[in-house]
């Protein structure tokens, strides 16, 4: 079973600047969630959808981050303008949607973001 | 204060020793407790996880649940060397978002 892939794995942009993340998660997985994850924290939630569908964005900078999962599979996170507190992994996990599983997220390797 | 509240480590320990995790929380509505390794530059990866209190155990580790004093713990016995990693605990309540815990660092050394 392939994993959760993610692209691009670095990525290195200037304050101010777009920069977009793709994410495609584990055949068959109807939960998607996005991570920001700092250096020295945990990851910390910034959406989930479930199939098309936004399940939770409480945590997400709205006014700077977007995300879409078109066709309930494949994600894009994008963050217009970045600052410099962006600079961090940005993780896309997935998750089945039956029973116990969708306690189980499997994780992609991430995009490290630094913005200078 | 944090939802989730993780020993910082850093952790060291010799190869062979028995390793102790432990996270508190706070929120009552957590039913789901999971703990994730995380190798330098890599994507967390589930370990284990335990619903409700009690314990668990899978190979060389051991998930231990509290739920009446809200504590949680993971024991490695027989460390080794390739289990020098990050740990991280999490927690979930009935809609599926989980919480993580900072993380431990820990290092096995030969």
């Amino acid at each position: 079973e392939a994993g959760v892939a993610q692209s691009p794995r670095y990525k290195i942009i200037e304050k101010r600047q777009s920069v977009a993340f793709w994410c495609n998660p584990i055949s068959g997985h109807a939960t998607l969630y996005w991570y920001q994850q700092i250096l020295g924290q945990g990851p910390k939630l910034l959406i989930q959808f479930q199939n098309n569908g936004v399940v939770d964005d409480s945590q997400l900078p709205k006014d700077r981050f977007s995300a879409e999962r078109l066709k309930g599979v494949d994600s894009t996170l994008k963050i217009q303008p970045a600052k410099l507190e962006d600079s961090a992994v940005y993780l896309c996990a997935s998750s089945s949607n039956r029973g116990p599983s969708s306690y189980e997220q499997y994780f992609g390797p991430g995009t490290r973001l630094t913005v200078t | 204060q944090k939802e989730v509240e993780q020993d910082p480590g850093p952790l060291s320990v010799p190869e062979g020793a028995i390793v102790s995790l432990n996270c508190t929380y706070s929120n009552s509505a957590f039913q789901y407790f999971m703990w994730y390794r995380q190798y330098s530059r890599k994507g967390p990866e589930l370990l284990m996880y335990t619903y409700s209190s009690g314990n668990k155990e899978d190979g060389r580790f051991t998930a231990q649940v509290d739920k009446s004093s809200k504590y949680i713990s993971l024991f490695i016995r027989d460390s080794q060397p390739s289990d020098s990693a990050t740990y991280l605990c999490a927690m979930s309540g009935y809609a599926g978002k989980s919480t993580f815990g900072d993380g431990t660092t820990l290092t096995v050394k030969p």
